[in-house]
């Protein structure tokens, strides 16, 4: 069955330029993660969504990140005013049930390089 | 602060050979661990998880090993294959947020 989509794959983006990466989930899966990951470094957590609810931002490392899921399936990560240090892979993972104590089933991922 | 970290960054083992990658925390309120495995280019792919009840768990070809006196993680591959090559996270669930340590890499050598 498809898996978690992302696009696009990568993104080159001139610094003070806004961004919009989109997360397809697995078809039903309630919960939805967005996570930004350096290079050589593990997934940092940025924000979770239930369905269309966003129930936890606390990662999202300034106002200038934006994640929205308004119709508890796609989601769209924005930044706005990029910078050369919003430069990573941004993940997105879906789970089936309402916590994140269930396996999370990871996209391939934006690679963002802001020059 | 509290947080889940590897031992060893860089892991070479011979084709055939058993591999073994070591993760501690330090959260003692974590009750769930997760073991991923990500390939160059690709997300991180579940491999394994255990609670806190359990000692042990065994998949196909792997087992993890979790000490809750020591706080350490284990995750143990069997016969390693040249396709196991990655970088392996291990990842702690004290409530409703993975917290992923920095990873392992992982080189299989024919």
């Amino acid at each position: 069955g498809a898996g978690v989509s992302q696009s696009p794959r990568y993104k080159v983006a001139k610094r003070g330029q806004d961004v919009a990466l989109r997360c397809d989930p697995i078809s039903g899966h309630v919960s939805l993660f967005w996570y930004q990951q350096a290079l050589g470094q593990g997934p940092e957590f940025l924000t979770y969504f239930q369905n269309e609810a966003q129930l936890d931002k606390s990662g999202l490392p300034s106002d200038r990140f934006f994640a929205e899921r308004p119709e508890g399936s796609v989601s769209t990560l924005k930044i706005q005013r990029t910078q050369q240090e919003d430069s990573a892979v941004y993940l997105c993972a879906s789970s089936l049930a309402g916590n994140a104590k269930n396996i999370q089933y990871f996209g391939a991922g934006t690679r963002l390089s802001v020059l | 602060g509290e947080s889940v970290g590897l031992h060893l960054p860089t892991l070479s083992v011979q084709e055939g050979d058993n591999s073994i990658i070591n993760c501690a925390y330090s959260n003692s309120a974590s009750d769930y661990f997760i073991w991923y495995k990500q390939e160059s280019g690709k997300g991180p792919q579940f491999i394994i998880d255990i609670r806190s009840n359990m000692d042990k768990r065994q998949g196909q070809r792997v087992t993890v090993l979790l000490n809750k006196t020591v706080k350490h993680l284990s995750l143990q591959i069997a016969a390693t294959q040249p396709g196991d090559s990655a970088v392996y996270f291990c990842a702690e669930n004290p409530a409703s947020i993975p917290t992923f340590g920095r990873g392992t890499s992982l080189i299989v050598h024919p």
